[in-house]
């Protein structure tokens, strides 16, 4: 199985801050890795795919980048409704596997 | 637009079997590419990968449930349905369904979910 470990798992932070999170796969899985961002009681809701691609209404100020095993997801000025836990997740083989999250909380 | 909605008991005892039923619109489960997905969050824990059904009737299983687990699909009806024997306590988590496809731009992740189901494994 492909693992993917995210750092940090929990992330502290103000409202403005510019905060990167980073999820690091155990082989290499090319470009297929999407991100996820969930709200308590919520699904899962796609931000990032093929590492880098804006999902459709994603705002902009998310970003991601990365190939291979290492990669980011980057919120450029953190904004109040950004507070949730994000997901890697990668599509390169099977089991398709997730990242065990990063809480992101107003410090 | 594409829905997908998840259902199934709320409540099922140990040792028994978990049938639960995705239901969809919006996409075809017959166009070359797609998938419908079944995802898990015990509660307070991580997204974990259940198994995978596509277009062409081609299914992965995650390799710890396999044997537990059967995934099915009914174009007809535009449902998924997944079973999970011998249900434990630990199987407590709500299960979710999502499509995906393996052709196009959106490849490979989980674009589309369904709201989610809490299924709680309990005598």
């Amino acid at each position: 199985d492909i693992q993917l470990t995210q750092s940090p798992s929990f992330l502290s932070a103000s409202v403005g801050d510019r905060v990167t999170i980073t999820c690091r796969a155990s082989q290499g899985i090319s470009i297929y890795l999407g991100w996820y961002q969930q709200k308590p009681g919520k699904a899962p809701k796609l931000l990032i795919y093929g590492a880098s691609t804006l999902q459709s209404g994603v705002p902009s100020r998310f970003s991601g980048g990365g190939s291979g095993t290492e990669f980011t997801l980057t919120i450029s000025s953190l904004q109040p409704e950004d507070f949730a836990t994000y997901y890697c997740q990668q599509g390169n083989g099977y089991p398709r596997t997730f990242g065990q999250g990063t809480k992101v909380e107003i410090k | 637009q594409i829905t997908l909605k998840e259902s199934g008991p709320t409540l099922v005892k140990p040792t028994q079997t978990l049938t639960l039923t995705c239901t969809f619109s919006g996409f075809s489960l017959s166009s070359s590419g797609v998938g419908v997905g079944w995802i898990r969050q015990p509660p307070g824990k991580a997204l974990e990968w259940l198994a995978l059904i596509y277009w062409d009737d081609d299914k992965r299983h995650s390799p710890s449930l396999k044997s537990r687990l059967t995934i099915t699909k009914d174009t007809s009806k535009n449902q998924v349905v997944l079973t999970m024997t011998n249900m434990d306590p630990v199987d407590t988590a709500t299960y979710y369904c999502a499509h995906t496809s393996i052709y196009g731009v959106l490849v490979r992740v989980f674009d589309y979910w369904g709201q989610g189901t809490l299924v709680t494994v309990s005598s």
